[in-house]
């Protein structure tokens, strides 16, 4: 069975600030790793996905993630955040050769100061 | 993106009752999934079903629940009965195919008294 954590619960930067999300993943085989964000109260809007390929991933809003498999993970970065991208944050991993199933991480909260 | 329904966003039911949670997913999706959030916590997956046919269920999906999408009108999560532990967060997601982006709905908080 496949694990991911993110190490940090919160995160609290300034407005245009550079952030890095901590995601790690454990699985001994092939997996798809994605990014999800969550605005207060909503539902999860899709960020990234890493499938296979360049380990660097671009998304939506100026967000990034890269892939490494020597370290098990697949961080999330934004050059210069906004107070809009404050949020919850999931990072979620599928099994390529199961049904689907996502497995998400504990969230990190992003506070972006104005 | 691509949108997801979901009817009714709040939800508030006796222990013991039914309940019936409904999801409009993306239009050409073909894999319908159900995830549970407890307040503060990480999304767990309960079901995905594709074809008509659960194709997987965590222990989290209990005897009490059940998944159809009949006549492709919505996909559906039944509770019967319902117990004060189910109160949460209930997300639905589509997908296109099985290992495709799943795009998730805006969810509908169930409250068991």
């Amino acid at each position: 069975t496949q694990t991911v954590s993110q190490s940090d619960a919160h995160v609290t930067v300034f407005e245009g600030d550079s952030v890095e999300l901590r995601c790690n993943y454990s699985y001994g085989g092939s997996i798809y790793l994605s990014w999800y964000i969550q605005h207060h109260g909503r539902g999860l809007q899709f960020l990234l996905k890493y499938y296979s390929g360049n380990p660097v991933v671009q998304g939506v809003n100026g967000f990034e993630a890269e892939f490494s498999k020597s370290d098990s993970s697949f961080h999330l970065r934004k050059a210069s955040v906004h107070w809009s991208d404050s949020a919850v944050y999931f990072c979620a991993a599928s099994i390529r050769a199961n049904t689907g199933k996502l497995t998400f991480g504990h969230g990190t909260i992003l506070r972006v100061h104005p | 993106g691509p949108k997801v329904l979901q009817i009714p966003s709040h939800q508030i039911i006796d222990m013991g009752q039914m309940v019936t949670l409904n999801c409009d997913p993306v239009s050409n999706h073909l894999y319908f999934y159900w995830y549970k959030q407890i307040l503060g916590q990480q999304m767990e997956f309960l079901v995905n079903f594709y074809n008509g046919k659960v194709m997987e269920k965590s222990k989290l999906f209990k005897d009490q629940f059940s998944v159809e999408r009949p006549d492709g009108s919505y996909f559906t999560l039944k509770i019967q009965p319902t117990a004060l532990e189910d109160s949460a967060v209930y997300f639905c997601a589509s997908s296109l195919g099985h290992q495709d982006t799943q795009y998730f709905g805006p969810g509908t908080r169930l409250l068991v008294l």
